[in-house]
């Protein structure tokens, strides 16, 4: 399978605990984005990286969740002292670098992971 | 106002029916566009990029409107495996992230 895998697929953690997720790109792309869904909303950009280099992070990231892509490869998202509002799922995608994400190239997503806060 | 808006439904349609969906967009300078499907609980799937000339995949076809900044998704014959939601993607600019619209519903019904 080549496409872009997360895991752990389902976490559920008690508030206050931290909680790593995984995802592994599609091995030629160099952008990674993470973006976190609810019911009921479209995905809400979180963060994306150019290699190993984060280029944006949103607001909505606070100072609890952190991402690293170290080597530029698979990419982790940390979230601190979790809260119950956290409960989500936190979709990673990958594509090709901004010269390619044009029409007919775009980004690919992971099956996501399933976050609850208990 | 947010940055990409869509009616978010549900559009509850029989099947064989044709069903439009709109999407506006905030950024004036916004050079690419998609839709995107998702099914429950699963993960967003590209559907069809929307080119500037408009663009046509089978029964699904794309439109793109730069003066009043929206894009449009027409689906002609409705089949029951097309009841998902319909999710508008637009890049603001190529060195950015891509933005979502919230997304519509679609139920087809037998």
């Amino acid at each position: 399978d080549t496409g872009v895998s997360q895991n752990p697929r389902h976490k559920i953690t008690k508030r206050g605990q931290n909680v790593t997720f995984r995802c592994d790109p599609i091995s030629e792309h160099n952008r990674l984005y993470w973006y976190r869904q609810t019911l009921g909303q479209g995905p809400e950009f979180l963060t994306y990286f150019q290699n190993e280099a984060q280029l944006e992070k949103s607001r909505l990231l606070s100072d609890r969740f952190s991402a690293e892509r170290p080597k530029g490869s698979f990419s982790t998202l940390e979230i601190q002292r979790t809260e119950q509002g956290d409960s989500a799922m936190y979709l990673c995608a990958s594509s090709l670098d901004d010269r390619f994400l044009s029409s007919g190239n775009t980004i690919y997503f992971g099956e996501g992971s399933w976050l609850t806060v208990v | 106002r947010k940055e990409v808006e869509q009616d978010p439904g549900p559009f509850n349609v029989p099947e064989g029916a044709t069903v439009a969906f709109n999407c506006t967009y905030s950024n004036s300078a916004s050079q690419s566009f998609f839709w995107y499907r998702q099914d429950c609980r699963k993960e967003p799937k590209l559907l069809m990029s929307v080119y500037s000339s408009g663009n046509e995949d089978g029964r699904f076809t794309a439109q793109l409107n730069r003066a009043s900044q929206y894009i449009s998704l027409l689906i002609r014959d409705s089949k029951l495996s097309d009841s998902a939601t319909y999710l508008c993607v637009v890049n603001p600019h190529s060195a950015s992230k891509i933005i979502f619209g919230s997304g519509t519903r679609l139920s087809i019904r037998p």
